[in-house]
This record gives C-alpha cells, structure tokens and sequence, in this order.
C-alpha cells in the first residue's frame, strides 16, 4: 500500500521559512523512474506545481519560484523535504506531495499517481 | 514554459450526459506527457489518465482521453453523479511540469 502524508506548521509568519516534511511508504526513492514533487493550492485556485526531485537526485524547480525553494530526499527515511524562504501571505495554500512515475511496463510516461492528502498553510502574522 | 489553457472554464450538464473538457498547450509535446486529474472539494487530486489515453488503475471506461501535439480532450462518455467535480491537466513536457487552471464540472 502506497501512503504519503505531508507534515510541518500550519501557520507561519511573512518572512519566515517554512519547512514540510513528506513522509511516504510503499515505495523507495532509490528506485529507479521514481520521483516525489510537490504542488501547492491556494484557497478556491488552481493547483500549482512547485518542485520534483528524482530518484538519481535530479531536481527541478519552478523557475518562479525557484530562488525560494530547495527540495532534498532523505531515503533512508522516505522522506523528502520542501523549505520555502521569505513567505508571504500569498503563498497561503493547501501543500501536497505526489509520487511521480516514469515509466510503465518499459514504455516512458510522466504522471502523479499517488498524493498525500494535503497541509494548509496559512502566512500571517 | 508551457502554458496549458483548459475550457471551458465552467461546464453545466446533467448526469447521463457526455462532457468533453479541452486542454490546449502553447507549445507542442509528447502525448505520452499528458495527465488528466480530477479534484472533489476537500480531497486531493486523483489521477484519471496518463499518456494522454491510458486510464489509471481503478477509472471507470466512461472516462477516456484522447489528443496529441497541442490540443487534448478528456470525454466522460455518461456522467455519474460523483463525477461532478474539477478537472486538471498536466503536462511533462518540459519543466516546469505545469498545470492547466482547471475546468468546473457542474450539474445542470
């Protein structure tokens, strides 16, 4: 059974650095095709797609966002973590992680097949 | 970046009906970079198709894709009660892996 579940403050204040924490079983890091990203949801908007980090330790990055986000795995753990600095209130949203698959029976695809069931974060002060 | 544009933004339709949703690119890519989702209020998102036509595990036939280059198509064939939700699409293409800004399926 694959789970993830994302974990960290549910309020923090403009300027500061949040860090969530995704927690995952059922699957390695270490295995090849795997990759876990993260993806944001403001109240009543679009979801938002932040960063991805691979099995091999490739990372990627939106390129909006990309001076404010670091993404690192832990495999050892299953676990991966997003930080984000100097946050604002627009960056108030529900956060989720995702497994993301490469390849299916040796033919290549890119999806998101498995998400965690989502943290709000709220930036007030 | 690859801008995705999905219409129409709101869809108004009765449970039995066909619903087809449009998802656009402003570049072209592989199909087999194209993921369908779809979202209830509250819940995560849930994978419905891959590759742009393949169904994840557990998606009901009614639901199918299809498309290639710039332009894709989710079709729910007849629609169920619980299939009343939005619906996003993804793409791999190049990053950022972006997403499309949603199409709202509603009941008439």
């Amino acid at each position: 059974q694959i789970t993830l579940k994302e974990s960290g403050p549910t309020l923090v204040k403009p300027t500061q650095t949040l860090t969530l924490t995704c927690t995952f079983s059922g699957f390695s890091l270490s295995t090849s095709g795997v990759g876990v990203g993260w993806i944001r949801q403001p109240p009543g908007k679009a979801l938002e797609w932040l960063a991805l980090v691979y099995w091999d330790d490739d990372k990627r990055y939106s390129p909006s966002l990309k001076s404010s986000l670091t993404i690192t795995k832990d495999t050892s753990k299953n676990q991966v973590v997003l930080t984000m600095t100097n946050m604002d209130p627009v960056d108030t949203a529900t956060y989720y992680c995702a497994r993301l698959i490469t390849m299916v029976r040796g033919v290549r695809f890119k999806f998101l097949d498995y998400w965690g069931q989502g943290t709000l974060v709220t930036v007030s002060s | 970046e690859i801008v995705l544009t999905q219409s129409p933004g709101t869809l108004s339709l009765s449970p039995g009906e066909r619903a087809t949703l449009s998802c656009r690119a402003s570049q072209s890519f592989s199909s087999s970079y194209l993921a369908w989702y779809q979202q209830k209020p509250g819940q995560a998102p849930r994978l419905l198709i891959y590759g742009a036509s393949s169904r994840a595990t557990g998606i009901p036939d009614r639901f199918s894709g299809s498309g290639s280059g710039t332009d894709f198509t989710l079709t729910i064939s007849r629609l169920e009660p619980e299939d009343f939700a939005v619906y996003y699409c993804q793409q791999y293409g190049d990053s950022p892996y972006t997403f499309g800004q949603g199409t709202k399926l509603e009941i008439k």
